[in-house]
This record gives structure tokens, sequence and C-alpha cells, in this order.
């Protein structure tokens, strides 16, 4: 199975500021054939479903804010908040899809400091 | 706009079968997508992928649940189906159904509201 790591666990940021959310894989989720990497990012806050932000590593769901960014390659990614608002406030979960078991990361926790 | 809704029973007796259906409303499921999926969650704590149905007959299950896991389709009533048997209380979670969002690409863009189910005698 691939494994995924995400780190901090939680992070507490002022209003405003930036957070940013990391994820490893424990192998490459980059399929050469189509130069993909098949990586999702989801926010889930108390009491709902996670609602995906982002998918292909990088692609931003419709709808979703721009301060909302996803990058890496690999085995490397991250989620950016460029400006944290006080609706951010979630838990936010990395999910591979290169290959069966699918596998989320742990999650990190996202707090107004 | 389409609307996935979990259902089933709460609470499910240690070594039975827990039996969930998820409800696709707002379109027909074979038009809304081929591909769906159940994931699970236990309280606090992160996301567990169950298994995933292909309308077109094949499925997949995550090797963590071994033989115990079914999921099935019903077109005619728009319904996606998960049972599962021999459960413990390692089985008690919230599950979801969700839609993939590119056929064949297994990230989910649409999530049911979730179910929750307690096993305990």
């Amino acid at each position: 199975d691939i494994v995924m790591t995400q780190s901090p666990d939680s992070l507490a940021v002022s209003l405003g500021e930036r957070a940013t959310i990391n994820c490893k894989s424990s192998q490459s989720l980059l399929y050469n054939s189509n130069n993909k990497n098949y990586l999702a990012w989801y926010q889930q806050k108390p009491g709902h479903p996670p609602k995906l932000l982002i998918h292909w590593a990088s692609t931003r769901e419709s709808g979703v804010p721009d301060r909302f960014s996803g990058s890496g390659s690999e085995t490397d990614f991250t989620l950016a908040i460029s400006s944290l608002q006080a609706e951010d406030v979630a838990v936010y979960y990395c999910q591979q899809y290169y290959i069966t078991p699918l596998t989320f990361g742990g999650g990190t926790k996202v707090e107004i400091k | 706009q389409v609307q996935l809704q979990e259902s089933g029973p709460g609470l499910v007796k240690p070594s039975q079968t827990l039996s969930l259906t998820c409800l696709v409303s707002g379109g027909s499921i074979s038009r809304v997508s081929d591909h769906w999926s159940w994931i699970r969650q236990p309280a606090g704590k992160g996301l567990e992928w169950v298994g995933r149905i292909d309308l077109r007959g094949s499925t997949n299950y995550n090797p963590s649940l071994k033989s115990r896991v079914t999921i099935s389709a019903d077109t005619s009533k728009n319904e996606i189906s998960l049972k599962l048997n021999s459960v413990t209380a390692a089985d008690t979670a919230v599950y979801f159904c969700a839609r993939v969002g590119e056929p064949g690409y297994w990230y989910f863009d649409l999530w049911g509201r979730g179910t929750l189910v307690a096993v305990s005698s």
C-alpha cells in the first residue's frame, strides 16, 4: 500500500497569514504516460463530509477560492492557504489515487491563532 | 443537482452483517457516473477507503477488509449498496458514499453526508 504521511498534525495560523500543509507519499504518484500526479486534497469541517479542493495535485476544483493552491510532484506535495480565513478552520486530507487501495493521509487540523 | 444519501441501521451486533444503501438523487445513477466508492471514518480519526464499483460490473476492495465486503449497484433503484459481514467494534464508523470526479480517476468530487454505524451488543 502507498502510505501517505501528512505534516504537521495540526497548525495554528493568524487570520490573513499563510498556512502550509505537507503530504509525502511512500512512492511516486507521477504517472509517466500522462505526466500527472495522482494526488487530491480535501477539506473536512466538523459534522460534514470531505470536500474536494484540488485534484491532479494542483488543479483547483470549481468554486474553490484561489487562496487554496496545491503544488508538488512525485512524492512530495503541499497545500497552501495564502491568506487564512475563519471559514478555513478544518481538517485537511491528502489522498492518492495512483493505485488501489486508495489511501489518505492522517489529516492536518488547521486552527486560528 | 445530484445528491447522495446514505442510510442503514445505526446499530449492528458483533459478528452480524452491516448493510448500507446510498441513494443517488437528481439524476440517473448511470448518467451521473459509472464509478462509485464507499469510504469510512471512525470517530475522530482519518479516512479509510472501503471499496469501489464500476457500473460495468467490476469491483475492487480494500485488502484490509479481506473478503468481508461486497459493493453492488441497482440502477433501477438508483442505489449503491455496501455489505460488510462479520463486523466487530473496529468497524464502527461514519460510512460515506462518494462519486469519482473523472471516470477512471479515483478522486471524489461528491460525497454523501455519511451515516454512523455502531457495532455493539
